[in-house]
């Protein structure tokens, strides 16, 4: 099966400065490759996702870029705000989703 | 409905008792995802149903975990003889496609 490993698992970041979340797959055959973002307490949810055959997408301060010959992905978000401060799960599937263990990140004012 | 519906919302048991946890997903929606979240941790896959294929079992964790989907909706994931290490939220997802995944806002269960 899939195995997704996602660093750091904690992140704490001044806000407006950027912050950067890795995350690797072991399946060749993955692809699609979601991030997920869960505020405590609540459900999670989808904030930007990528498909194998495009190498970054952006949507205004989110950015994501996948590469495939090494197998990992990662997420950017630039200019962080205190409302950024979640927990953020990347996922990488073919049939179901494989999460990684999450990443803490902390915006300070 | 709008959304994923899980419940109970919160559920405390007694170590050896059986639960039981109802997810309702989007009308529609062919595919449903159980996963599990223990503290701190991240989303552990649990079992998947698609539509009327057999449902991938592969991420149950002992045989204490069973799950149906009746008349392809309504889902019960269900736990016999619980212990104290199966204190977690239970998060329940459903899609239409393969990446429209929403997920319900899950039920907490504690072990005591």
């Amino acid at each position: 099966g899939e195995n997704v490993e996602q660093h750091p698992s904690t992140l704490s970041v001044q806000e407006g400065d950027s912050a950067v979340i890795k995350c690797t797959y072991s399946d060749s055959a993955s692809n699609y490759f979601p991030w997920y973002k869960q505020e405590l307490g609540k459900r999670p949810q989808l904030i930007i996702d990528i498909r194998s055959n495009v190498g970054e997408k952006k949507d205004q301060r989110i950015a994501v870029t996948l590469n495939k010959t090494a197998k990992h992905f990662s997420l950017h978000i630039t200019e962080t705000q205190p409302e950024d401060s979640a927990v953020y799960f990347c996922a990488a599937t073919r049939n179901q989703f494989y999460f990684g263990t999450g990443t803490s990140l902390t915006v300070i004012p | 409905g709008a959304g994923v519906s899980q419940s109970p919302s919160n559920k405390v048991t007694e170590k050896g008792k059986d639960v039981e946890l109802r997810c309702d997903p989007i009308s529609g929606h062919t595919a449903l995802y159980w996963y599990r979240q223990s503290l701190g941790q991240g989303l552990e896959f649990l079992i998947y149903f698609q539509g009327n294929s057999a449902p991938d079992k592969s991420g149950l964790p002992s045989d204490r975990f069973s799950a149906e989907r009746t008349g392809g909706s309504v889902s019960t994931l269900t736990i016999q003889r619980t212990q104290q290490e199966d204190s977690a939220v239970y998060l329940c997802a459903s899609s239409l496609i393969d990446w429209d995944y929403t997920f319900g806002s899950g039920t907490r269960l504690t072990v005591v």
